[in-house]
């Protein structure tokens, strides 16, 4: 079936440390793979994403790389912010002919502390 | 702003009751989907609509029904409200042409607190 094995949380990092949250995955199909990010009190919003495999997604200095090879789409940024304390969620969709409903991880909890 | 709008924000009601959340999505997008976020069960799936017609169907239970209007906006019925039942609805919205479904952008969710 279709999956996603998101790293657990709680994450507690100090400004301007390296952030990495391991995402892996399961798909019966050729997948697009999703980082989504949730602020404290808002809804979901977009982050990155990649379609195929060696793409790499990046927006607000995060990225991920689809790794076809390790079913893998690990978010790291180089230097986080307390902007960006938030919840992240690793998330696939397969295009299938009658629908594409997202699959997500369980979501990793990032607290950056000045 | 993702351009996808969700009524009400919040939604406090009793076991036993029925509600509606309403959700409209981007101008143009044709797919309506539904998600339910809960702490025990995290964001699950529920319903996908395209351009009036149901497309698939996730964790829905029987008592939850949808259906997309003309206007292409979308609503959520949940009947015989259990506790359980209480978590954030997501509506997100999608282009869908030249065979592709395109990315899903989603409302700020509803809050239902069943008590």
């Amino acid at each position: 079936g279709n999956s996603v094995t998101q790293m657990e949380g709680p994450v507690t990092l100090s400004e301007e440390a390296f952030l990495t949250i391991n995402c892996t995955y399961t798909a019966t199909g050729y997948p697009s793979l999703f980082w989504y990010v949730q602020y404290p009190g808002e809804g979901l919003q977009l982050l990155l994403k990649a379609t195929k495999a060696d793409d790499k997604g990046s927006n607000k200095g995060f990225e991920a790389t689809y790794r076809k090879e390790t079913t893998s789409f690990h978010l790291e940024k180089g230097s986080v912010q307390v902007s960006d304390s938030a919840v992240y969620f690793c998330a696939l969709s397969v295009h299938q002919t009658g629908a594409n409903n997202l699959f997500f991880g369980t979501g990793t909890r990032l607290t950056v502390i000045p | 702003d993702s351009g996808v709008t969700q009524t009400p924000k919040h939604l406090i009601t009793a076991t036993g009751q029925r509600v509606t959340l309403r959700c409209s999505p981007r101008s143009g997008d044709l797919s309506v989907y539904w998600y339910q976020q809960s702490l025990d069960q995290g964001l699950q799936f529920l319903i996908q609509y395209y351009n009036g017609e149901e497309r698939a169907k996730g964790n829905i239970l029987e008592r939850f029904s949808a259906q997309q209007f003309p206007d292409l906006h979308s609503e959520l019925n949940l009947s015989s409200l259990e506790l359980g039942d209480s978590a954030l609805y997501f509506c997100a919205s999608s282009v869908a042409s030249g065979g592709t479904w395109g990315t899903q952008y989603f409302g700020p969710g509803t809050r239902l607190t069943v008590l």
